[in-house]
């Protein structure tokens, strides 16, 4: 069975990079490691995603080591509306295959942008 | 273009009562995932759709069940409610299934079982 980890909170303040890591064993071989966003009362919403090394978009990198067994969303120059809940989301491998089986969220960590 | 909708938004049922959630996906997309959000579990996976056909089922037990349409929407249901079932339901919808596709979520529904 997969399995994530990721930290409960993080505390930052305004202007600083903030790095979130989300720990992830037994996911599909073949599939992405995606990030969410979620504020209070709201869908959550894509950030970026990978299959290895690093993205980048205009909001966030993805760090992905070449066993992918893990994956750090980097934020840059964080702002008090970044304040928020960040999952990762991993498919699980099937034993013998390397379809994506059910979806996994990580346990979300709470970012908290202070002034 | 128009988004993920989810009605109803909010709900409250009473123990043993059965209820039945919508979604309709964007336009296009043929993939649709279902997700359960508690304070105490997180976000869980219930199952995902992708024409008309179930591919995929997470740790719920047989009460939750769905479907999904022609169209692509999708219904999802839960029989014999607990209290325990009390939670934001939430869906997606993406091009196709797999993560390499963005998942759209929906402003969910919020279920409560008295």
């Amino acid at each position: 069975l997969a399995k994530t980890t990721q930290p409960i909170s993080m505390d930052s303040y305004e202007g600083q990079e903030v790095n979130i890591t989300c720990s992830h064993n037994n996911i599909a071989t073949n599939d992405y490691i995606t990030w969410y966003q979620q504020f209070p009362s709201q869908g959550p919403r894509f950030i970026i995603q990978g299959y290895k090394t690093k993205v980048t978009n205009e909001v966030a990198s993805l760090f992905i080591p070449a066993d992918r067994k893990s994956s750090t969303l980097s934020l840059p120059r964080v702002s008090l509306s970044d304040t928020a809940v960040y999952y990762c989301l991993v498919g699980e491998g099937h034993h013998g295959s390397s379809n994506t089986g059910k979806l996994i969220f990580g346990q979300g960590t709470t970012l908290q942008v202070k002034p | 273009k128009a988004g993920v909708t989810q009605t109803p938004r909010y709900l409250i049922k009473t123990r043993g009562q059965q209820v039945t959630l919508s979604c309709s996906p964007i336009s296009g997309h043929r993939s649709v995932s279902w997700y359960q959000q508690t304070p105490g579990q997180g976000l869980q996976f219930l199952f995902e759709y992708f024409s008309e056909t179930q591919r995929n089922k997470g740790n719920f037990p047989g009460r939750f069940s769905g479907r999904q349409f022609s169209n692509s929407r999708s219904e999802m249901n839960v029989s014999t409610l607990e209290l325990g079932d009390s939670a934001l339901y939430l869906c997606a919808s993406s091009l196709a299934p797999g993560l390499a596709y963005e998942q759209y979520f929906g402003p969910g529904t919020r279920l409560t079982v008295t």
